[in-house]
């Protein structure tokens, strides 16, 4: 079956950089989210989308923006980077049921490393 | 907002053993899942299982929502159940998922 994909897997860049991540959902989900999980920490919620709109938004910084696309991937866009945002960054996908978010598959993250 | 507890935080066990990890939460939710966390950082879903017991092989669950707990159940356990175990569960919204702090579990041979 197919699964989210994160592409690149992998990421290196200096302070006051910008960084891409990409997230393809699995197909004929319509929710997409991004979450930040930094060293032994637990995920934290960053932002969804659903049907290429925002949805919700969590503890995003300012310098962070996101969308969703007409073929519902997203990007998440990251901005003047700083060394605390070195962390593990997930997309999920699931499907909305009468404004409920059913069961959220993840994809395998992008490791961010910040020099 | 909803407050997602997890316990033990730590857990070490010989192979073959069993053991109980318990997530309690601090209002009714529509959504609940678990997790594990490889040493590979890899999130796989284990159960979705806002309400009653399901079972996957040697790995089984249930969540008493009217209680607000859940509990995941490792029988014989082996070395490549090392990892975190996480529970999440739905926000008020229906929109994100709140994770727990997680219960690291090492298993040795």
């Amino acid at each position: 079956a197919a699964g989210v994909i994160q592409s690149p897997r992998h990421l290196i860049k200096e302070k006051r950089e910008t960084a891409t991540l990409k997230c393809y959902p699995i197909p004929r989900h319509d929710t997409v989210y991004w979450y930040q999980q930094g060293p032994g920490q637990d995920p934290q919620f960053l932002i969804s989308f659903y049907e290429k709109m925002q949805s919700d938004k969590g503890s995003i910084p300012d310098r962070f923006s996101a969308q969703q696309f007409s073929d519902y991937h997203s990007e998440l866009n990251m901005s003047s980077l700083e060394l605390g945002d070195s962390a593990l960054y997930f997309c999920a996908s699931s499907l909305r049921l009468a404004g409920v978010d059913l069961e959220q598959y993840f994809g395998p993250g992008t490791r961010l490393t910040v020099t | 907002g909803i407050q997602v507890e997890q316990s033990p935080p730590d857990l070490i066990l010989q192979e073959g053993a069993n053991s109980t990890l318990r997530c309690n939460f601090s209002d009714s939710v529509n959504n609940l899942q678990w997790f594990h966390q490889n040493p590979w950082g890899q999130l796989i879903n284990l159960f979705y299982i806002p309400s009653g017991t399901k079972q996957n092989g040697r790995l089984s669950a249930t969540t008493v929502a009217t209680e607000r707990y859940s509990l995941l159940y490792i029988s014989s356990s082996q070395t490549t159940d090392s990892g975190v175990y996480f529970c999440a569960v739905l926000n008020q919204a229906g929109t994100a998922l709140i994770f727990g702090k997680g219960t690291t579990l090492s298993v040795s041979s």
